[in-house]
């Protein structure tokens, strides 16, 4: 199984600065995609296969990285944009990082 | 529009079972994989099971293995979680999901919770 390990575990960032949320994996993967959640909603899919960002997904976000270490970026982070972060990879069985919390300053 | 729409659970007594269905709209059913996922609450999110368009396919997480059994009748559009043995540890938001070929989950119902507790 191939464990993921996302840091921060939590966060706080102001308007308009930049963040960034790390995921390494215990194994290289071809991939990592990321997920959106806010309280009481579902996840939602944010960054798909590595830098490719989902359907109204803001171009503010960012994706990237190989191998064993992948990212998520915020260019000047806004309000709407606190939430918790999930990477995930895509070899069986599926796994999911822990989470990054992202709490607004 | 794609929905995904669990149903089926409530709270059972550890060690007894619980069936949960997920019913699909908006999209071709029988061409996708499909998965069940939970959240523990306050936690973070547990891939559970997958099972592929024509259910020649299936995996799941090693924690469920033996007890659950993912199906699905695409005459009907729906996806099952057949829930034996449960234990506390169970206990979680079940969300159904639909994957990509990059094992990427592009839809999410809006879960079903389930609680084994005496």
């Amino acid at each position: 199984e191939i464990v993921l390990t996302q840091s921060p575990t939590t966060m706080t960032a102001s308007p308009g600065e930049k963040v960034t949320i790390t995921c390494r994996a215990s194994s290289s993967v071809s991939y990592m995609h990321w997920y959106q959640q806010k309280p009481g909603a579902s996840p939602k899919p944010w960054i798909y296969e590595t830098s490719k960002l989902a359907s109204g997904v803001p171009d503010r976000f960012s994706g990237s990285g190989s191998g064993t270490s992948y990212s998520l970026t915020i260019n000047n982070m806004e309000a709407e944009d606190a939430a918790t972060y999930y990477c995930q990879q895509w070899n069986y069985p599926y796994t999911f990082g822990a989470g990054t919390k992202l709490e607004l300053k | 529009e794609v929905q995904l729409v669990e149903s089926g659970g409530g709270l059972v007594q550890p060690g007894r079972s619980l069936k949960l269905s997920c019913v699909a709209s908006g999209f071709t059913f029988s061409n996708y994989g499909m998965n069940w996922i939970r959240q523990a609450p306050g936690k973070g999110l547990e891939w559970v099971a997958y099972i592929s368009s024509g259910s020649s396919y299936i995996y799941y997480a090693e924690t469920v293995k033996g007890r659950f059994t993912i199906s699905r009748d695409n005459a009907k559009n729906t996806l099952y979680l057949q829930m034996t043995s449960l234990r506390s540890e169970d206990t979680a938001l079940y969300y159904c999901a639909r994957r990509v070929n990059t094992g990427y989950f592009d839809y999410w119902g809006q879960g079903v919770m389930v609680t084994v507790s005496s």
